[in-house]
């Protein structure tokens, strides 16, 4: 079975700093995708970034990147000049590169500072 | 572009009340799932269906049922709901070519007393 873990449930950031959320996860599978999804108050969930677990390179979005560590099973989230509109819920997914279920982590709340 | 469009928003329901939460989509994908978020433990599969005509269990389908009604909408029926299905429901698509690309409605905020 596949878990994912975010173990910060909340956290802030001032405006214009850089913030990391972490996520780990467990699986016996080789090939896989990692995933972060925005939720914001409104309660759609948005793709944030991606990233093949075969890719030994790090995903990149504009201000959004991660730090993806295959041997530890760790995937974070680096979100760059935080802006007010990055407020939102942010949940870790993982998905096997065989099928199309998904396992989210519990979610982190990120509150960006003005 | 309306993508993936549930209803109702909300809804209250008594305990053994029976009712449908309605999905469709308007991007063509093959997959189509229902999720419900509860606080403290993410997003939890209920059902998936990975083309018209198909339907599978997800992690947590006890007390539901689905039915893929043609490809764009697939729909989520409680027969006799219990408090403990009081949860956000989300129903989400996905092209089988790109099935890492979830598409998510906007969710069903379901209470049931």
């Amino acid at each position: 079975a596949q878990t994912v873990t975010q173990s910060q449930p909340e956290m802030s950031v001032q405006e214009a700093e850089t913030v990391t959320l972490s996520c780990t996860y467990d699986t016996s599978e080789n090939n896989y995708y990692l995933f972060w999804y925005k939720q914001p108050p409104s309660r759609q969930m948005i793709l944030v970034i991606r990233q093949e677990a075969y890719k030994q390179q790090n995903a990149t979005e504009n201000r959004f990147s991660v730090n993806f560590q295959k041997a530890a099973k760790s995937f974070s989230l680096k979100i760059s000049d935080s802006q007010l509109g990055d407020t939102a819920m942010y949940f870790c997914a993982f998905m096997k590169n065989t099928g199309n279920q998904f396992y989210f982590g519990t979610g982190t709340s990120l509150t960006v500072i003005p | 572009n309306a993508g993936v469009t549930q209803t109702p928003k909300f809804q209250v329901l008594k305990t053994g009340q029976s009712m449908t939460l309605q999905c469709a989509q308007d991007m063509n994908h093959n997959s189509m799932y229902w999720y419900r978020q509860d606080p403290g433990m993410g997003l939890r599969l209920i059902y998936y269906s990975a083309s018209e005509g198909t339907t599978d269990k997800g992690e947590v389908p006890n007390g539901y049922n689905v039915s893929r009604l043609n490809k764009r909408e697939f729909s989520l029926r409680l027969e006799s709901a219990a408090p403990s299905q009081t949860s956000v429901y989300f129903c989400a698509s996905s092209e089988t070519r790109e099935v890492e690309k979830l598409f998510f409605g906007s969710g069903t905020q379901l209470s049931v007393l």
